[in-house]
């Protein structure tokens, strides 16, 4: 139990376009979210905490018009990378929580974006 | 501001040696976690820790918690070249993972 997923898990794209990553929790419903980013040989790094039916939260210096994150539903939470460039590149991990009222965070396998 | 630290950065180790890495991390939190990272995966969660004393323990790895001291330790019995990876501790603070630096374990054989 307790699993996440990510898609894609990998993604290269062209400057100036958007990226969209979806991240689900399968046997479970996540009340919460929350998207992290890693830079190589870095720690990780949270962006921003969703939870389901409300506006994310962001973290300090995160830009929320650049990376517009939705949580619609217990199950799914998406990040978009909108406009990106090639410093978007990076590490993108996603975790969930609130399985069996449970504080802890589940992490989905992570995607790799690229922009050139 | 919260903030965790782990030391050393980079351990290179022979098979078969012992090795602690620490995590010291700067205001007061209800929860701990170690989790390992292989390159170019996520995390993978070695162990939870919840109060001050807390000791866990699964194969040559074990972690422990000194709430008091804001110290958590994780510690490597007869290393051997599968736990190489890099090794994460994690502080909860307001439902919020604060990340450690990161140790980048090598065991040599």
């Amino acid at each position: 139990g307790a699993v996440v997923s990510q898609h894609p898990s990998r993604v290269i794209c062209k400057s100036g376009t958007s990226v969209k990553i979806e991240c689900r929790s399968l046997d479970f419903q996540a009340t919460t979210m929350f998207w992290y980013r890693q830079f190589p040989k870095k720690s990780l790094m949270l962006m921003a905490t969703s939870n389901e039916g409300s506006k994310a939260t962001y973290e300090q210096g995160v830009e929320k018009d650049k990376f517009l994150i939705n949580h619609a539903s217990l199950t799914l939470s998406t990040l978009t990378v909108t406009s990106a460039h090639p410093e978007d590149s990076s590490f993108y991990i996603c975790s969930a929580s609130g399985r069996g009222n449970s504080y802890e965070q589940y992490f989905g396998p992570g995607t790799r974006l690229t922009v050139t | 501001e919260l903030k965790v630290e782990q030391n050393p950065l980079f351990l290179s180790m022979q098979e078969g040696k012992n090795y602690t890495i620490y995590c010291n991390y700067s205001t007061t939190s209800d929860r701990l976690y170690w989790y390992r990272q292989d390159p170019g995966k996520s995390l993978e969660s070695l162990f939870v820790l919840l109060s001050n004393g807390a000791v866990k323990q699964e194969g040559r790895l074990m972690a422990s918690l000194d709430t008091k001291a804001r110290l958590s330790t994780l510690h490597i019995t007869a290393a051997v070249h599968d736990l190489s990876a890099t090794y994460f501790c994690a502080v909860d603070k307001g439902n919020k993972l604060i990340f450690g630096t990161g140790t980048l374990l090598a065991v040599q054989p």
